[in-house]
C-alpha cells in the first residue's frame, strides 16, 4: 500500500545543530508539504514542492530549507537548530488538482 | 488572504451528547475546497471529508454531518450521539483549486474535543 513516512519519529538536538528530517511518499505525488504544529497556531506551513527541483517559501521558512531531488522525497534542513523551533512536524503529499493532502505520522523534535 | 477560524478552542461533552464543531472561513476566491481533519492523541492526522465550494448538500457518513453554508462562510461539522473514541482535536481547513501555485492549505487552530463517560 501507498503510504507517507517521516523519519525520526523523535528527535532531541541542541541550539545550533543542523537536522535534516525525512519525509518519503510512496504515492507518486508531485507536491508535497511541510508543516509544524505548534499549541495555539494549528498547522502552519514552512516550505512545499510542486515537482522535482520546485521548493517554495511558507508562512513560517526562516531558519528552515528543503530539496527536492526527486518525486519520493523531500527532506526538511534546520541550518542551526533554535529552541524556538521545538515542535511537532508533519510531512503531506497531495496529487494534482483537487486532491487530499496525506500526512505523515509527525517528527517531535525538541531543541534543548 | 485566507483564513480559517475555529472559535472553539476546547470542548467537552458526556457520551451519547450530539456536538458541532464550527468553522468560519474567509477567501476572495469563488472556487475552493474546504476539509476537516482529525488529530486522535495517537497524533496523526486522518482526513474526513472534502467539499467544494460549488456544492453545497450537506453530507452524512454515519455519525458524522456537515454543513455547509456559503452565505455565513461556514462549514461546521456536527458529530451525533458522541462516542469516547471521538475524543481528538479537530481541524477545519480551506484550500484553493490547483492553478500551478496554488494547492497550499490554509489550517484553523483546532477545537479539541474530549468526550467522557
Amino acid at each position: 500500500d501507498a503510504e507517507i513516512t517521516q523519519s525520526p519519529r523523535h528527535k532531541i538536538t541542541e541550539t545550533g545543530r543542523q537536522v535534516t528530517l525525512a519525509c518519503h511518499q510512496t504515492w507518486n505525488h508531485n507536491n508535497m508539504f511541510w508543516y509544524r504544529q505548534d499549541l495555539g497556531h494549528g498547522l502552519r506551513l514552512i516550505h512545499y514542492s510542486y515537482g522535482v527541483q520546485d521548493t517554495n517559501k511558507g508562512e513560517v521558512s526562516d531558519g528552515y530549507s528543503v530539496s527536492r531531488s526527486n518525486t519520493e522525497d523531500l527532506p526538511l534542513t534546520l541550518e542551526s537548530a533554535a529552541s524556538s523551533q521545538t515542535s511537532v512536524y508533519f510531512c503531506a503529499s497531495s496529487s494534482r488538482g483537487s486532491g487530499e493532502q496525506f500526512f505523515g505520522p509527525g517528527t517531535r523534535l525538541t531543541v534543548l | 488572504a485566507q483564513k480559517v477560524t475555529q472559535a472553539q478552542t476546547e470542548i467537552s461533552v458526556v457520551e451519547k451528547e450530539d456536538v458541532t464543531l464550527d468553522c468560519v472561513y474567509e477567501t476572495r476566491d469563488t472556487t475552493y475546497y474546504l476539509f476537516w481533519y482529525k488529530q486522535p492523541p495517537s497524533g496523526e492526522l486522518v482526513f474526513l471529508i472534502r467539499r467544494n465550494s460549488f456544492d453545497e448538500q450537506n453530507e452524512i457518513s454515519g455519525r458524522y454531518s456537515w454543513n455547509f453554508q456559503k452565505s455565513t462562510s461556514s462549514f461546521n461539522f456536527t458529530i451525533t450521539a458522541s462516542q469516547v473514541v471521538d475524543s481528538a482535536v479537530y481541524f477545519c481547513a480551506l484550500r484553493n483549486p490547483y492553478t500551478g501555485t496554488a494547492s497550499k492549505l490554509t489550517f484553523g487552530t483546532g477545537t479539541r474535543l474530549q468526550v467522557t463517560l
